[in-house]
């Protein structure tokens, strides 16, 4: 069975911490892995990974893939209240446009 | 980036009544677009692909004569919850990828149904 399983599922830090949220996967026919950042309504994108070991940065934020293990890991370094919210990943997979499945997310709370 | 407008953001129904779901691709052309279901402090689960010109396909254990999805546009798809139940109440959001290429996901601002 195809899943995508993150950990750990909710996160208490303070402001200035630096997290790592993980996220494993067993899928058929992998095609990319995405990380989004969910508030209080939609999910807005934060990065598409294709390829392993390339790091893909944005301001405090990164990630990398490693496709061998089957893992990612989304950092956020210095960490601010408004970085408080789920943080979703996604597993693009299959032909065709594929098929997205989505883990249970890790909710992020980060305390003044 | 590319943009997913979902209409409306919330409802409230009365139990029995039907309600209507738009979700529109504002600059691009989408050939396909999913519709989700989250439930309170759980992620998104795919309920259906909807395919433009032709019936939609729905994940096991969706009932397609209760959400009937309709593509009748390369903009634009509806979600229609018939005959809605309390249990029906949740957060629904489309997304829809470019089918150029690129295979991010954009989502639609979601709608929040409350059936009473």
């Amino acid at each position: 069975e195809d899943k995508v399983v993150q950990s750990p599922l909710s996160l208490v830090v303070h402001e200035g911490d630096t997290v790592t949220l993980n996220c494993s996967y067993e899928v058929t026919n992998f095609r990319s892995l995405l990380w989004y950042k969910q508030e209080k309504k939609a999910p807005t994108f934060l990065f598409m990974l294709t390829s392993s070991g390339i790091e893909k940065k944005s301001g405090r934020l990164s990630s990398i893939l490693d496709k061998k293990e089957l893992f990612s890991i989304l950092n956020i370094t210095a960490t601010q209240t408004g970085d408080s919210a789920v943080y979703l990943c996604a597993v693009l997979y299959g032909g065709s446009q594929g098929n997205l499945i989505f883990g249970k997310g890790t909710k992020l709370s980060v305390k003044p | 980036g590319a943009v997913v407008s979902q209409h409306p953001s919330w409802v409230i129904c009365k139990s029995g009544t039907s309600v209507k779901i738009e979700c529109r691709s504002l600059d691009f052309q989408a050939t396909t677009m999913f519709w989700y279901r989250q439930f309170p402090k759980q992620s998104l689960m795919l309920m259906a692909t909807s395919n433009e010109g032709s019936k939609a396909t729905y994940e096991q254990g969706v009932e397609k004569d209760k959400f009937l999805i309709n593509h009748a546009s390369l903009t634009l798809s509806t979600l229609t919850v018939t005959s809605a139940h309390p249990e029906d109440s949740s957060f629904y959001i489309c997304s829809a990828r470019d089918p150029t290429g690129f295979t991010e996901a954009f989502f639609g601002q979601g709608t929040r149904l409350t059936v009473v």
